[in-house]
């Protein structure tokens, strides 16, 4: 039973285009809402993280915005790249405990 | 050198095996965790342990079980492997002191026949 629930579970953009990945949550004492990055063969990289004090974050061409009332966080990719090809994981922690990761979305950026 | 190490990369085993998985990390952190992935069921919380002493179950604990020898290993147990144990584990850290940011090792492939 996933505490964080993450769509789409696969996207295909052209480059240039902006991927919209969502994630969803239902404990309210969540606190801390990251977002990490995966290439094959690697370990999850933290890419960006939000606290819900603020509704938006950029960094980059990331940004996360954060809905605290729809507890919805989600993540969009500002002129992607074939680079940032890769499976991109929500998750969310109250500071006490691990992080719970959501199911993953596995982004394709086409030439 | 990675940070984070996990050992071995990959491994083959059969059903009813004891199986370790192993990791050490030269970060100096003092949280480390074992997460196992799977295609569509994301990463999941195995076990994790906030210092030595102190070791606590996660979402997925039941088949497993840990030992954190020191603040910079802690291995991964499979006490009789069975195959829908068959993932991708990963093995990570990270400080109290710091911003909750996870360091992933590299992964072992595990693969129960």
């Amino acid at each position: 039973q996933q505490q964080v629930k993450q769509s789409p579970q696969s996207l295909i953009v052209q480059k240039g285009g902006i991927p919209i990945i969502n994630c969803a949550y239902e404990n309210t004492a969540f606190d801390y809402f990251p977002w990490y990055q995966q290439f094959p063969g690697k370990g999850p990289a933290l890419l960006i993280a939000i606290r819900p004090d603020v509704s938006e974050k950029k960094e980059g061409r990331f940004t996360i915005s954060f809905n605290k009332s729809a507890k919805q966080f989600s993540l969009h990719i500002m002129d992607s790249q074939p680079g940032d090809s890769a499976t991109y994981f929500c998750a969310a922690d109250t500071g006490r405990r691990a992080l719970t990761f959501g199911s993953g979305t596995r982004l394709q950026v086409q030439p | 050198d990675a940070d984070v190490t996990q050992t071995p990369r990959n491994r083959i085993t059969k059903t009813g095996k004891r199986i370790m998985l192993e990791c050490s990390q030269t970060k100096g952190h003092d949280r480390m965790y074992w997460y196992r992935q799977d295609p569509g069921l994301g990463l999941r919380l195995i076990y994790y342990s906030f210092d030595v002493k102190d070791i606590n179950k996660g979402e997925i604990s039941d088949g497993y079980s840990v030992s954190r020898q020191a603040q910079a290993k802690f291995s991964l147990s499979l006490e009789s492997a069975i195959p829908n144990q068959t993932a991708l584990y990963f093995c990570a850290t990270s400080s109290s002191r710091g911003d909750e940011k996870l360091f992933f090792g590299s992964g072992t492939q595990l693969s129960v026949l």
